[in-house]
């Protein structure tokens, strides 16, 4: 049992290369995230599935776009990316319900030059 | 929207004295508070919780407490050990955001022995 796992780790991108980071769970979750994190501002809501076939914007969602390619997996897209977009990406997965525990995966680190 | 303002941003604290992270959130219909610890390299992952309806929660040496008049709420560890070291998160959530947490900045807690 993996639980949330990210690929790639480490990611160094020119400005205007694209580029798709992939997130999947194995705890047959219906909602997934993805966060940004930046320092001095915590993790902010780029895109959200709360079940498959669905996504919606969160806090900052310009110059990404997502993917949600089935229950398991949910991906994030850079078609062109950006200094500003230098930063760590954490995917998460949670079942709604009663319990709003999120699981986190170990993390993409990209840097744009 | 939700705004969580999370402080201090770093905490320095000799072992076994305990440690105090205060935050204030903005929406009175937020009703989840959780608190994520993030390891060096990994993902933030769930510590504790409280939601609206109680005012003082414990698991062993870390406990938050609420005040939802005030709309803050806090982190207590006591008898901080080397493996607190770490960043920890506060969130809020209103029952109708589908999950999406609205994270503070993060503190910064380092443990020295």
């Amino acid at each position: 049992n993996a639980g949330v796992t990210q690929t790639p780790k480490f990611q160094v991108l020119k400005t205007g290369q694209s580029m798709t980071l992939q997130c999947a769970q194995d705890m047959n979750h219906n909602s997934m995230y993805w966060y940004r994190q930046d320092p001095g501002m915590g993790l902010r809501l780029i895109y959200y599935s709360a079940s498959e076939g669905t996504t919606d914007k969160g806090e900052v969602p310009n110059g990404y776009n997502v993917s949600r390619l089935n229950k398991r997996e949910f991906s994030l897209r850079l078609e062109s990316a950006a200094p500003s977009q230098t930063s760590v990406y954490f995917c998460a997965s949670r079942q709604p319900g009663f319990n709003y525990e999120q699981y986190f995966g170990p993390g993409t680190r990209l840097t744009v030059t | 929207g939700e705004n969580v303002e999370q402080h201090p941003s770093t905490l320095s604290v000799q072992e076994g004295d305990s440690a105090v992270i205060k935050c204030t959130y903005s929406d009175s219909a937020s009703n989840y508070f959780p608190w994520y610890k993030q390891e060096l390299g990994k993902g933030p992952q769930l510590i504790i919780d409280i939601r609206s309806n109680v005012g003082e929660k414990k698991d062993q040496r870390i406990a938050v407490t609420l005040n939802k008049t005030a709309k803050h709420f806090s982190l207590h560890i006591t008898e901080t050990q080397p493996e607190d070291s770490a960043v920890y998160f506060c969130a809020a959530i209103p029952t109708d955001s589908w999950g999406k947490l609205q994270f503070g900045a993060g503190t910064q807690v380092v443990v020295t022995p």
